[in-house]
C-alpha cells in the first residue's frame, strides 16, 4: 500500500515567493495533519483536519499560511509571501482519527533565501 | 508545563547496554499513547502504542503509569540501529482531540 505521499521533496526559492506544499493521504484515512519541524522549535502542528473539515488552525504562524483539503485524499499548505524565516522540514501525516496512530510522509525540505 | 515533556539527551550507551526513557504528560484524561522513532533526516515513524497494561516488542518494552502520569520505554540489548530520535506521543483531551508530539530523547549507542 502507498504511504503519505508529499511533494515537492526539496523547494528553494527567494523570498516573496509563493509556495505550495502537496501532501495526498493513504487511502481510507480521514485525519490530515500538517507539521513543521526545526532545529530550534521540534516538530510543530500547523493545523489539523477531519473529514476534509479543518479542526485545530491555531498553529498556523500568520495570515501568509493558509491550508486546503480540496478532497478526502488530497492537500496543500501555501505560504504567500514566503520568509526566510519559514525555512524547515514540512511534514504531512495522516490517520483513521485525531487521536489514531498517524503516517507521515517523507516531509519537504523547504529552504527560502 | 509542556503536554509533554521528555529528557532530551543525549543518551550515549554502549552496544549491548540496556536503557529506559521516560515521558511526562500534564493531561490526566488521555487516553493514547505512543514512542515514535525518527532518524536523522528522515520522518517519525510508529515504533509501539502503549497500552495500560504494559506491552512488549522484541527488546522493546513500553510502560504506562496513569498515577504519576508518565510512560517509558525500555531498549533492552542497545543495537547501533537503534541509535535515533525517540518521540513520546499523547493525545490531547482538550478543545480538540488530537495527538501531542513530545521535543524527542536522543539515543547514539557506541560500538
Amino acid at each position: 500500500d502507498a504511504g503519505v505521499i508529499q511533494s515537492p521533496r526539496h523547494e528553494v526559492t527567494e523570498m516573496g515567493q509563493e509556495v505550495t506544499l502537496r501532501c495526498k493521504l493513504i487511502s481510507g484515512h480521514n485525519s490530515l495533519f500538517w507539521y513543521r519541524q526545526t532545529m530550534m522549535r521540534g516538530l510543530e502542528l500547523l493545523i489539523y483536519f477531519n473529514n476534509n473539515v479543518p479542526i485545530d488552525d491555531s498553529g498556523m504562524p500568520e495570515d501568509r499560511f493558509s491550508a486546503k483539503m480540496p478532497n478526502a485524499s488530497f492537500s496543500t499548505l501555501k505560504i504567500q509571501p514566503s520568509e526566510p524565516r519559514d525555512s524547515a522540514v514540512y511534514f504531512c501525516a495522516s490517520s483513521f482519527g485525531s487521536d489514531q496512530p498517524q503516517h507521515f510522509g517523507d516531509g519537504t525540505r523547504l529552504s527560502i533565501l | 508545563r509542556k503536554e509533554v515533556e521528555q529528557d532530551p539527551g543525549p543518551f550515549n550507551v554502549p552496544e549491548g547496554a540496556t536503557v529506559a526513557f521516560n515521558c511526562t504528560y500534564s493531561n490526566s484524561a488521555s487516553q493514547s499513547f505512543f514512542w515514535y522513532r525518527q532518524d536523522c533526516r528522515k520522518e517519525p515513524k510508529l515504533l509501539m502504542s502503549v497500552y495500560s497494561s504494559g506491552n512488549e516488542d522484541g527488546r522493546f518494552t513500553a510502560q504506562l503509569n496513569r498515577a504519576s502520569q508518565y510512560i517509558s520505554l525500555l531498549i533492552r540489548d542497545s543495537k547501533l540501529s537503534d541509535s535515533a530520535t525517540y518521540l513520546c506521543v499523547v493525545n490531547s483531551r482538550g478543545a480538540t482531540n488530537k495527538l501531542i508530539f513530545g521535543t524527542g530523547t536522543l539515543l547514539a549507542v557506541q560500538p
